[in-house]
């Protein structure tokens, strides 16, 4: 099973409003990562977490909350949002690094934010 | 950094024919290459991925080939079907690092 799964599929939330998204995997990955979308466009790295700790934060905004409260499930705590952060944004998980060599990564259906 | 190109941006052909989608990359030290399908409203699926020790890796009408001194890799789909229609990306990853770098997507539209 390689299934990792996001909820909710669809948000909408004003600028002033606070929300979280959610992301769970069973598969015993311990890494565990959030991409943004953009429409027409690659999915685009925010963070990264290793065992439960934040690895990598690409330099997004403080506006974004990434919390790991254990090793299945993954949250993007979201606060005073712009309209320009609406995005599908993906949850994605893998085994961590063998040997130098990055794990596979299976990625969830996403979730389709608007910011209004 | 990584950088990944990726071409063509779109692609058409007929039902059976065969596609071919391009990828170069900048770091000669990058070491995975997964192929991702991503179809409308959906999330990127794994395809194919291959690994820098092998040149080329096939999954029924799916199949990779990476050349390391040239860098860069394809796929390849042979006898094309209107569900192979989508957006396939490509990426690569340097070693001792947890990102992905992705290719900008190709659109492929197979016609029945």
């Amino acid at each position: 099973d390689t299934e990792v799964t996001q909820t909710p599929k669809h948000l909408v939330m004003g600028m002033t409003n606070k929300k979280s998204l959610k992301c769970e995997q069973h598969m015993g990955h311990r890494a565990m990562y959030w991409y943004k979308q953009k429409a027409k466009k690659p999915p685009e790295l925010m963070f990264v977490y290793s065992y439960e700790k934040l690895s990598i934060n690409e330099s997004v905004p403080s506006r974004f909350s990434p919390e790991c409260p254990n090793s299945s499930l993954l949250n993007l705590h979201l606060h005073a949002l712009q309209p320009e952060d609406s995005a599908l944004y993906l949850c994605a998980s893998s085994q961590l690094q063998t040997s130098g060599v990055i794990g596979t990564q299976y990625f969830g259906p996403g979730t389709r934010l608007t910011v209004l | 950094g990584e950088n990944v190109e990726q071409h063509p941006s779109t692609l058409s052909v007929q039902e059976g024919d065969s596609a071919v989608i391009k990828c170069t990359y900048s770091d000669s030290a990058s070491n995975y290459f997964p192929w991702y399908k991503q179809e409308l409203g959906k999330g990127p699926q794994l395809i194919i991925d291959i690994r820098s020790n092998v040149g080329e890796k096939k999954d029924q009408r799916i199949a990779v080939t990476l050349n390391k001194t040239a860098k860069h890799f394809s796929l390849h789909i042979t006898e094309t079907q209107p569900e192979d229609s989508a957006v396939y990306f490509c990426a690569a990853s340097s070693p001792d690092t947890d990102k992905l770098i992705f290719g900008t997507g190709t659109r492929l539209q197979v016609f029945p």
